[in-house]
């Protein structure tokens, strides 16, 4: 299995609203990361993840809430999001270190706030 | 501060051209640069990717060339078809974490 599988493909949600991204991948990557992409734009690191244990946050606001419940189970909790967080959100996975550096995308979540 | 400057912003070529899009870094500290492909609704997908050590590398119909004293390296795909139309991003590998840093992307239309 060399993908990184992302549920749901699309999201339509309130700013009142509570919901998550789901992010699964079961090729023994050991870092994982979230990405959101705006239009025309490159993907903006969110976080990172590795060995299960949060590593990196690039101060996102604390709606968006991560975590990682396993090594093959990356998860973002959404809450009283605003309309400009609409975007597509990336879902990645890879090495820790080695000779190997692939680095797997996910097809994302487009994710849309009303 | 952008870490990986990328250019053209948009490149329009004929079915059968050469388009080449060209990056470049300071950080020598990355080792590893990739370039995505990415279609409209779609995450990015790993095109080909080079180590520092390599001045070039060839995968079917795309190649990096990578000049390591000039901190550049640049993306040629051979024999371009119209569905080689899409956004290309380059990328650098930073040693912390394995993070990615991004280029701007390159809008990519081949016509037919």
């Amino acid at each position: 299995d060399t993908e990184v599988t992302q549920t749901p493909k699309h999201l339509v949600m309130g700013m009142t609203n509570k919901k998550s991204l789901k992010c699964e991948q079961h090729m023994g990557h050991r870092a994982m990361y979230w990405y959101k992409q705006k239009a025309k734009k490159p993907p903006e690191l969110m976080f990172v993840y590795s060995y299960e244990k949060l590593s990196i946050n690039e101060s996102v606001p604390s709606r968006f809430s991560p975590e990682c419940p396993n090594s093959s189970l990356l998860n973002l909790h959404l809450h009283a999001l605003q309309p400009e967080d609409s975007a597509l959100y990336l879902c990645a996975s890879s090495q820790v270190a080695g000779a190997n550096y692939g680095y797997t995308f996910g097809s994302g979540t487009r994710l849309t706030v009303v | 501060q952008q870490q990986v400057k990328q250019s053209p912003q948009s490149l329009i070529v004929q079915k059968g051209g050469i388009p080449i899009i060209n990056c470049a870094y300071e950080n020598t500290a990355f080792d590893y640069f990739p370039w995505y492909q990415q279609f409209p609704g779609k995450g990015p997908a790993l095109l080909i990717a080079i180590r520092p050590d390599v001045s070039e590398k060839k995968e079917g119909r795309f190649t990096i060339s990578f000049n390591k004293s000039a901190k550049q390296f640049s993306l040629h795909i051979m024999d371009s078809q119209p569905g080689d139309s899409a956004t290309y991003f380059c990328a650098a590998r930073g040693s912390t974490l394995g993070r990615l840093y991004f280029g701007r992307g390159t809008q990519l239309t081949v016509w037919p």
